[in-house]
């Protein structure tokens, strides 16, 4: 089964600086989607960016980006310009690229934002 | 984007009770889910809602307990049957729009609390 480790329980940084969260994941498969979702206090879970495993470019989504390396199977996620309204619950997930809609989630960062 | 409600936002339930979850979506939409955040945990996914058959449950969780109707493409309904104090979590639906790999959009959560 696959797994998803996100080894930073909590993490704080400082207005306008840049943070980076790690994710790990375990997986045989060649083809699958990674993701970063933000949960704030609110519950609302949000999409912050995603990454196809076939794509060898990082993506980038304005001050949010992703270290993507596929053989190491590490999936980071770097905030730049943080803001106060970047704190929250930071969930990686995983998902197969065939045969399931099933998001598997890492147990999450807490991430504060100092002003 | 899809939008998401649920009902009731929050509950607070006695044992050995039930409880209905409804998730309405304004656009019709293939794939529903249904997903459990046990309190400081993330999120686990309990079952995929299938429109006009049974649902399609994750190893760990039975109809008997978390029976689900999905009766068209834009509502689905969670029961918790039988509740005791370890059911106690927050209960969320998401859809998928586009097809596998594409953004899941989240509910606002149901938080449930089981005395």
């Amino acid at each position: 089964a696959q797994t998803v480790t996100q080894s930073q329980p909590e993490m704080s940084v400082q207005e306008a600086e840049t943070v980076t969260l790690s994710c790990t994941y375990d997986t045989s498969e060649s083809d699958y989607y990674l993701f970063w979702y933000k949960q704030p206090p609110s519950r609302q879970m949000i999409l912050v960016i995603r990454q196809e495993a076939y794509k060898q470019q990082n993506a980038t989504e304005n001050r949010f980006s992703v270290n993507f390396q596929k053989a190491a199977k590490s999936f980071s996620l770097k905030i730049s310009d943080s803001q106060l309204g970047d704190a929250a619950m930071y969930f990686c997930a995983y998902m197969e690229g065939a045969g399931s809609y099933q998001l598997t989630f890492g147990k999450g960062t807490k991430l504060s934002v100092i002003p | 984007s899809a939008v998401i409600s649920q009902k009731p936002s929050r509950d607070i339930c006695q044992r050995g009770t039930s409880l209905t979850i409804q998730c309405q979506v304004d656009s019709q939409v293939t794939m529903m889910f249904w997903y459990r955040q046990q309190p400081g945990q993330s999120l686990t996914l309990i079952a995929t809602a299938n429109q006009g058959s049974e649902a399609t449950y994750e190893s760990g969780f039975v109809i008997d307990k978390f029976p689900i109707s999905r009766p068209n493409l834009t509502f689905s309904t969670l029961t918790v049957s039988n509740m005791s104090p370890e059911d106690s979590s927050i209960y969320l639906c998401s859809v998928e729009e586009a097809g596998r790999g594409s953004e899941q959009f989240f509910g606002p959560g149901t938080r449930l609390t089981v005395l």
